[in-house]
């Protein structure tokens, strides 16, 4: 079965400071990864996608994330925070060998302090 | 805005009630989907459309939930006789490919 695991419900970090929001999945098949992000009241805003190719995949807003096919992970990363950052995340994934749906994560929450 | 579209945004309505949502997804896209949002949680799939034709639907959608893409543009979602537990946030993505893209959502609140 197809699962997402965000093992932090809140990050904190200073402006400034490098973030990392961690994510793992698991699929039978070949992975799609995804992250998106939301904020208050509104929809998700899609903010980059793994399908195949390098590893690091840059996205929207500075935000990167590394697929990492042994560990099963796809952890989001930004070099500095900006106090505008603070919203919730969600990482997605998809067995596009099975399905055409996305399973997501229960989130993580960042909080970027000034 | 040439982004995913839906109607309404909130809904307020007394249980037993039927309730209809519309999206309009992105012009050229083919693909769309429903998912369900409860607080605190990540979105859940419902139902996937690639075109006309409805591909995919979740266990979660009970013989309640039933959705339409009638010529492959808009969809909507229709909840008959709704439940206190249908509360939630109803969001809609369309695609052309690879990355879904959301509308606001409609949130729904099952008096």
């Amino acid at each position: 079965a197809q699962s997402v695991a965000q093992p932090e419900d809140q990050v904190n970090v200073a402006e400034g400071n490098p973030l990392t929001v961690k994510c793992t999945y698991s699929v039978s098949g070949n992975p799609y990864l995804f992250w998106y992000v939301q904020y208050p009241n509104r929809g998700l805003q899609f903010l980059l996608k793994y399908i195949t190719g390098d590893n690091l995949v840059k996205g929207s807003y500075g935000f990167e994330a590394e697929f990492n096919k042994s560990q099963t992970s796809f952890h989001l990363k930004k070099p500095s925070a900006l106090v505008s950052d603070s919203a919730l995340y969600f990482c997605a994934v998809r067995d596009e060998d099975s399905s055409y749906k996305l399973i997501f994560g229960s989130g993580t929450r960042l909080l970027v302090r000034p | 805005d040439t982004g995913v579209s839906q109607n309404p945004r909130h809904k307020i309505t007394k249980r037993g009630q039927n309730v209809t949502f519309r999206c309009d997804p992105i012009s050229e896209h083919n693909r769309l989907y429903w998912y369900r949002q409860t607080l605190g949680q990540g979105p859940e799939f419902l139902t996937y459309f690639q075109n006309e034709a409805q591909l995919e639907k979740s266990r979660l959608l009970s013989d309640r939930f039933s959705a339409e893409r009638p010529k492959g543009s808009f969809s909507t979602l229709e909840i008959q006789r709704t439940e206190q537990g249908d509360s939630a946030m109803y969001l809609c993505a369309s695609s052309s490919g690879a990355a879904e893209f959301f509308g606001p959502g409609t949130r729904l609140t099952v008096l």
